[in-house]
C-alpha cells in the first residue's frame, strides 16, 4: 500500500513570497489532515477534511493560509504572503474510519519550509 | 495550562536500557492515547495506540494509561540504537473531530 505522498520535500522562500504544498493521500481514505510542526515541537493541525468538505478550521491563520480539496483526494495548502514564523514541516496525513485501529492517522514524510 | 505536556529531553542511554516516556494532559475527554515515533527528516509513524486505561503490549514496547492521574507512559525495554528518534505521545477525545492533540516530543538516543 503506498503511503502519503508531499511534495515538493524542502522548499526556500523569501518572506511575502507565497508558496504551495501538495498531498495525495493513501488511497481510499476520505479524512485528510495537514499539520504544522515547528522545529522542537509537535506537529499542530491546521485544516481536516472529511471527502472534499472542511471538518476542522480553528486553528488555520485564514489570512495568509489556504487549504482545498477538490474531488476529494489530493490537497493543497497555500501560504501567502509567507512570514518568518511561518518556518516548519508541514505534515499531511490520512486516515480511514474502517481503520480497526479506532481511525489510525498515516503521516507522509512533510514539506520542510525555510522562510528567509 | 498546555492541554498535553511531554518532557522535551532529550534522553541518552546506553544500549539494552529500559527506556521510560511520559506525558501528562489537562483534557479528561480524552479517551484515544497513542504514542508515534519520528525519525529525523521523517513524519510521525504509529507505534501503539491506546484506548481508554489500562496497558498494551507490543514486543518491546508496552504502553499504559492512568486516566486518574491523567499520566499516559511508554516503557521500551532493550533499548535499541534503531530506536533512536523522537517520541511523541498524542491523544484525542470520543466522537466528533478526530484532531490529535500532540506533546513536544522526547528526543532520545540510544548509544551503542
Amino acid at each position: 500500500e503506498a503511503g502519503v505522498a508531499q511534495s515538493p520535500r524542502y522548499k526556500i522562500i523569501e518572506k511575502r513570497q507565497s508558496v504551495a504544498f501538495w498531498c495525495n493521500p493513501i488511497s481510499g481514505h476520505a479524512t485528510l489532515y495537514w499539520y504544522q510542526q515547528i522545529l522542537g515541537q509537535g506537529p499542530k493541525l491546521l485544516i481536516q477534511f472529511q471527502n472534499n468538505g472542511v471538518v476542522d478550521d480553528s486553528q488555520l491563520p485564514k489570512d495568509r493560509f489556504s487549504a482545498e480539496r477538490l474531488k476529494g483526494v489530493d490537497s493543497t495548502l497555500k501560504i501567502q504572503p509567507a512570514k518568518l514564523e511561518d518556518s516548519a514541516v508541514y505534515l499531511c496525513a490520512s486516515s480511514s474510519r474502517q481503520s480497526s485501529s479506532g481511525n489510525t492517522i498515516y503521516f507522509g514524510e512533510g514539506s520542510w519550509l525555510t522562510v528567509v | 495550562q498546555k492541554e498535553v505536556e511531554q518532557d522535551p529531553g532529550p534522553l541518552s542511554v546506553p544500549e539494552g536500557a529500559i527506556v521510560s516516556l511520559n506525558c501528562t494532559y489537562s483534557n479528561s475527554a480524552f479517551q484515544y492515547f497513542m504514542w508515534y515515533r519520528q525519525y529525523s527528516r521523517k513524519g510521525p509513524e504509529l507505534l501503539m495506540y491506546t484506548y481508554s486505561s489500562g496497558n498494551k503490549e507490543d514486543g518491546r514496547f508496552t504502553a499504559q494509561v492512568d486516566k486518574s492521574s491523567k499520566y499516559i507512559s511508554l516503557f521500551i525495554r532493550d533499548s535499541q540504537p534503531s530506536d533512536s528518534a523522537t517520541y511523541l505521545c498524542a491523544m484525542r477525545v470520543q466522537g466528533g473531530s478526530e484532531k490529535l492533540v500532540f506533546g513536544k516530543g522526547m528526543k532520545l538516543t540510544v548509544n551503542p
